[in-house]
């Protein structure tokens, strides 16, 4: 079956420019996570939503980064005015509701600034 | 609030020995689950096991097992007769409940090698 699709799968871009990440999770799973991960890191939690609401969005590390999700479905990522420490990979994953259902990841989109 | 600890940044094994790989947490929130994903160097994050805070026995999945001490806020993973191929990032998670839904936090991961 479809999984966790991310696009683009790689995004290089210039200091400054905005970019959109986009996410579309597993069909019927209503719980969506955002994550970064530098090069040999750990998972940076950015935000995550239920539904289309995002009751926890205190990972965002700054008011250029924001994401939504409509029709309780796919997913965005946008970072205004990027800048070079904006580089990582951004990982997206979807889970059923329910704390037991584990996590299925996309393949993240690998972002670089040049 | 919600933490998760992981203070093995590497670890070697030799082939077909048993390996544990250390986790700790933190959380105000009696109901909780933990889980260990892999993450080979492809990339791609792997499920491998769960532990409900309500739970009475530690969870095992084939080769893996979780030592969940619930008093000592740890949830370690034993992985049994290590292969090649478990060599690979290996990260602990944590999701809480509540009227918040469930944010899942990681933690640092650990480099497992596992030497032929």
């Amino acid at each position: 079956g479809a999984g966790v699709s991310q696009s683009p799968s790689n995004k290089v871009t210039e200091k400054g420019k905005d970019v959109e990440l986009r996410c579309d999770p597993i069909s019927g799973h209503t719980a969506l996570y955002w994550y970064r991960q530098s090069l040999g890191q750990g998972l940076e939690f950015l935000i995550y939503f239920q539904g289309n609401s995002a009751p926890d969005k205190s990972g965002l590390p700054s008011d250029r980064f924001s994401a939504e999700r409509t029709g309780g479905s796919v997913s965005t990522l946008t970072i205004q005015r990027t800048q070079q420490e904006d580089s990582a990979v951004y990982l997206c994953a979807s889970s059923s509701s329910g704390r037991g259902q584990p996590q299925h990841f996309g393949d993240g989109t690998r972002l670089s600034i040049l | 609030a919600q933490k998760i600890t992981q203070t093995q940044p590497g670890m070697f094994v030799q082939e077909k020995e048993a390996v544990t790989l250390d986790c700790t947490y933190d959380t105000s929130d009696p109901s909780y689950g933990l889980f260990w994903y892999k993450q080979p160097s492809s990339g791609e994050m792997i499920f491998l096991i769960y532990q409900g805070s309500y739970d009475q026995q530690n969870a095992t999945e084939g080769r893996y097992s979780l030592n969940f001490q619930k008093a000592r806020k740890s949830a370690n993973l034993v992985i049994s007769a290590s292969q090649l191929g478990d060599s690979a990032m290996y990260f602990c998670a944590m999701r809480e409940g509540g009227a918040g839904g469930f944010k899942t936090i990681f933690g640092a991961g650990t480099r497992l090698f596992v030497k032929a």
